[in-house]
């Protein structure tokens, strides 16, 4: 079955530093989104891309961040200078329509730990 | 800002029996009800879902229930199975207003179903 993947698992970076976090999503799904999870929270919604550009994003998505479709099948995640607390889970996912029923298929998660 | 709560945790089932998890939302545009399972280590996998159209919709073992006028759903797992020990995730979303399809998640509750 098509999977969703995330590398790096583990991303070990010093605070004010960038981070770029990837994912490849399902072959032909159209739509992505990055969450991310803080440890002990709930998963919260970062930001959705279609057509390459960002349809949605979410308070916490500010000006450190930014999203980026390199080519045709990468999907990426930038923190321009990290802070302590960005250290968190962060999960990718796509989907193929914009229909409501169709549901999100998510990555196994970066896991970002901010030094 | 809790639009969908998951006010139990944790909970703790004997293998066989009904597992019923339960979620409360807030946002009366919410028209579509997901639930997802995650495994330690690993990202959420879309287990169920239902539309604010439906009350009840059945796959195999997972039955979600959905009253829309308490604003309440909850997810049946009969008989539950020592692999469906996991943290379960009820999330919401609306499709108003051309949003995209941005998941609002609940804080997850850990099932543990017992031999």
């Amino acid at each position: 079955e098509p999977e969703v993947t995330q590398t790096p698992s583990h991303q070990v970076t010093q605070m004010g530093q960038e981070v770029i976090l990837r994912c490849v999503p399902i072959s032909n799904h159209l739509y992505f989104y990055w969450y991310r999870q803080i440890l002990g929270q709930k998963v919260e919604f970062l930001v959705s891309f279609y057509n390459n550009e960002i349809s949605e994003k979410s308070e916490i998505f500010d000006d450190q961040f930014s999203v980026e479709r390199p080519d045709g099948s990468n999907f990426t995640l930038k923190i321009r200078s990290t802070k302590l607390e960005d250290s968190a889970m962060y999960f990718c996912a796509s989907k193929f329509h914009d229909s409501s029923n169709q549901p999100q298929h998510f990555g196994d998660g970066t896991r970002l730990s901010i030094l | 800002d809790q639009q969908v709560k998951q006010n139990s945790p944790s909970l703790s089932v004997q293998e066989g029996r009904i597992s019923i998890l339960n979620c409360d939302y807030t946002n009366s545009m919410f028209d579509y009800f997901l639930w997802y399972k995650k495994y330690p280590a690993e990202g959420p996998t879309f287990l169920i879902s239902i539309s604010s159209i439906k009350d009840k919709n059945e796959d195999g073992r997972f039955t979600v229930f959905l009253n829309k006028s308490a604003k309440h759903l909850s997810l049946h797992i009969v008989p539950s199975q020592p692999g469906d020990s996991a943290v379960y995730f009820c999330a919401a979303l609306s499709s108003y207003g051309g949003s995209q399809g941005n998941l609002i998640f609940g804080k997850g509750t850990k099932l543990s179903v017992k031999p």
